[in-house]
């Protein structure tokens, strides 16, 4: 399995619902992150965990919660999200956190905030 | 801190053309270099990868990139398009564990 499993594909989400991303990757990866992509934009670096530790928030506001069960699953708890947060959420991992391993990204999470 | 510029935000070439996607990088550690390509809805797909072992990286689907330290450069090629080439392309850096993507390059491929 050479693959990042994301679902939903597409979410519509209130402004005042609470909902989850999920990320799934059987390759043995120990670091996992989320990406942020607004179109026509490169995405933008939100989380890292690096052996199921959060290990780099870039200064993501609150109502983006990450959480990491087990070292194959990541999520993405929204909460109160405001129009602006619409955007393709991206999910990420590799082998681990040392910087020379590419990265193998899931196909991403569609959120629109209504 | 690191960065890529990617220059040519689009780029158009004929079908069976020279393809070439430009990146410079910037970095106070020796880089790890990446080109990355998105198609419409989708995630993002490594091309090549380069880690300080030859400077001229062959990866997926007929592309070449060369890692020039001088001209700080890691520019994309591939000697003939094709129709299936059309997507987005980004040129990333690493350094430590954080990926950073330059501004992309939409390459239109002309019939």
């Amino acid at each position: 399995d050479t693959e990042v499993t994301q679902t939903p594909k597409h979410l519509v989400m209130g402004m005042t619902n609470k909902k989850s991303l999920k990320c799934e990757q059987h390759m043995g990866h120990r670091a996992m992150y989320w990406y942020k992509q607004k179109a026509k934009k490169p995405p933008e670096l939100m989380f890292v965990y690096s052996y199921e530790k959060l290990s780099i928030n870039e200064s993501v506001p609150s109502r983006f919660s990450p959480e990491c069960p087990n070292s194959s699953l990541l999520n993405l708890h929204l909460h109160a999200l405001q129009p602006e947060d619409s955007a393709l959420y991206l999910c990420a991992s590799s082998q681990d956190n040392q910087r020379n391993y590419g990265y193998t990204f899931g196909s991403g999470t569609r959120l629109t905030v209504v | 801190a690191q960065s890529v510029t990617q220059l040519g935000s689009h780029v158009s070439v004929s079908e069976g053309a020279l393809v070439l996607l430009r990146c410079n990088y910037s970095s106070s550690v020796p880089p790890y270099l990446f080109w990355y390509v998105q198609y419409p809805n989708q995630g993002l797909q490594l091309l090549l990868k380069y880690t300080s072992a030859a400077t001229l990286v062959k990866g997926i689907n007929g592309f070449e990139a060369e890692f020039k330290k001088s001209e700080t450069s890691f520019h994309l090629t591939k000697p003939s398009a094709h129709m299936s080439d059309a997507a987005e392309y980004f040129c990333a850096v690493s350094v430590y564990e954080k990926l950073t993507f330059g501004t992309g390059t939409r390459l239109t491929i002309i019939p």
